[in-house]
């Protein structure tokens, strides 16, 4: 069975400071990696994705998160944040073989970057 | 290109009321996924669709029913709401094949009294 750990529900950072978002995995196979970003009152947009390959993703707004299979942890970070990443982000965990609706979210991580 | 849409965006139903929640998709996905999500829990997925005329129970099905006639809807019904259904519901769809990442609709926000 596959699950989602994403370390602290809500986390405060300062505008133009390091933005780490912690997600812990655990899974029976080699999985697909994600991380989605919820802006108020919207629905959930893909920010990355780990499948195969570099380990290390880029997404968009200069977000990038590193695949550590030893630790099992797929952390999300950003250089400086920016008034603009204040959002819930999500991290989830699909199964290759078993098709998308085996995907599994975890409880999201609230950001919020003071001024 | 609309992408996912999603019709009511709000709704107050009492206890016992029902409603149906349409989902609309305009990028030929074969999959298609109802989830609820509620404060510090994620999402949970209800109902999932492989393809037209195909459902299949997710996590919390119980109190839900859906349907998918034509590949670019998923309906999202419930027959006799209760207070336990309050919850932000979101449709999303993918690809059959590929990575399977999900593109999500707006939300339905329903509050059941």
């Amino acid at each position: 069975a596959q699950s989602v750990t994403q370390l602290g529900s809500h986390v405060s950072v300062s505008e133009g400071a390091l933005v780490l978002l912690r997600c812990n995995y655990s899974s029976s196979v080699p999985p697909y990696l994600f991380w989605y970003v919820q802006y108020p009152n919207q629905g959930l947009q893909l920010l990355l994705k780990y499948t195969t390959g570099a380990t290390l993703v880029k997404g968009i707004n200069g977000f990038e998160a590193e695949f550590k299979k030893s630790e099992t942890s797929f952390h999300l970070t950003k250089p400086s944040a920016h008034m603009s990443d204040a959002a819930e982000y999500f991290c989830a965990v699909s199964d290759p073989k078993s098709g998308g609706f085996k995907t599994i979210f975890g409880a999201g991580t609230r950001l919020f970057v003071k001024a | 290109n609309a992408g996912v849409t999603q019709t009511p965006k709000f709704r107050v139903l009492k206890t016992g009321q029902s409603m149906t929640l349409l989902c609309a998709q305009d990028m030929n996905h074969e999959y298609m996924y109802w989830y609820r999500q509620d404060p510090g829990m994620g999402l949970r997925l209800i109902h999932y669709s492989v393809g037209e005329g195909t459902t299949a129970k997710g996590e919390v099905p119980d109190g839900y029913n859906v349907s998918r006639l034509k590949k670019q809807n998923f309906l999202l019904g419930l027959e006799s709401a209760a207070p336990s259904q309050t919850s932000v519901y979101f449709c999303a769809s993918s690809f059959s094949r590929g990575t399977y990442e999900q593109y999500f609709g707006p939300g339905t926000r329903l509050t059941v009294t």
